[in-house]
């Protein structure tokens, strides 16, 4: 039981362009959100959050926007950058205290931007 | 100040054997996480630490993984009896705390483990 879904496998961009990335969840004690970016042979880096409080977190060229009434979230990278081609991916964490902050991560998104 | 760093970066192994990963937390962190990331698919988590004592180990497939963080800093993560599906890239992270506050999780690189 995926309670964490990145529909899309992979997603191609031109440079310049946005990049969308999507992501839906199910459990709703879900109350924070991290995007994480991961090259080749290298851990996930995080590259931005959002709370469950708030319905958008912009840093730079990265935005990630909540809706938890349809329990999904998206992340734009406008403009896209040869360098972001990457696997992304989005990750939960849980409010249940017993739960401590391990995260719930979904199942990537490979970005390939294009010169 | 240094990142997350696990030893070693790869490991291969014979079907039955007995395997030691080893994790370097950042200094300071009393959170340290493991996940396994099998190829295509995310990171799943297995143990997570709050000092020395693991705080939740409902991750852990079965007995013959095992955890120890004995002084509160480096962690090993322990598997007994490598099965081939035990392969998988092992990834470790740490945090400043655990509990109840927005704290992003560093990783380390991972140790890809080939069970043959």
């Amino acid at each position: 039981d995926q309670q964490v879904k990145q529909n899309s496998p992979s997603l191609s961009v031109q440079e310049g362009r946005i990049s969308i990335l999507n992501c839906d969840y199910t459990n709703s004690m879900f109350d924070y959100f991290l995007w994480y970016k991961k090259y080749p042979a290298e851990g996930p880096t995080f590259l931005i959050s959002i709370s469950s409080i708030k319905d958008k977190n912009e840093d730079g060229r990265f935005t990630v926007f909540l809706n938890k009434s349809a329990k999904h979230l998206s992340l734009h990278i406008v403009p896209s950058q040869p360098g972001d081609s990457a696997v992304y991916f989005c990750a939960a964490r849980s409010s249940i205290k017993a739960a401590g902050n391990k995260l719930t991560f979904g199942g990537g998104t490979r970005v390939l931007v294009k010169p | 100040g240094a990142g997350v760093s696990q030893t070693p970066s790869n490991k291969v192994t014979e079907k039955g054997k007995y395997v030691e990963l080893r994790c370097d937390p950042i200094s300071g962190h009393t959170a340290l996480y493991w996940y396994r990331q099998s190829l295509g698919q995310g990171p799943e988590f297995l143990i997570y630490f709050q000092g020395t004592g693991a705080a939740d180990d409902s991750g852990l497939p079965n007995d013959r993984f095992f955890a120890v963080r004995p002084e509160g800093s480096v962690s090993t993560l322990k598997i007994q009896r490598t099965e081939r599906g035990d392969s998988a890239v092992y990834l470790c992270a740490s945090s400043p705390t655990g509990q109840s506050s927005y704290n992003e999780q560093f990783f380390g690189p991972g140790t890809r483990l080939t069970v043959l």
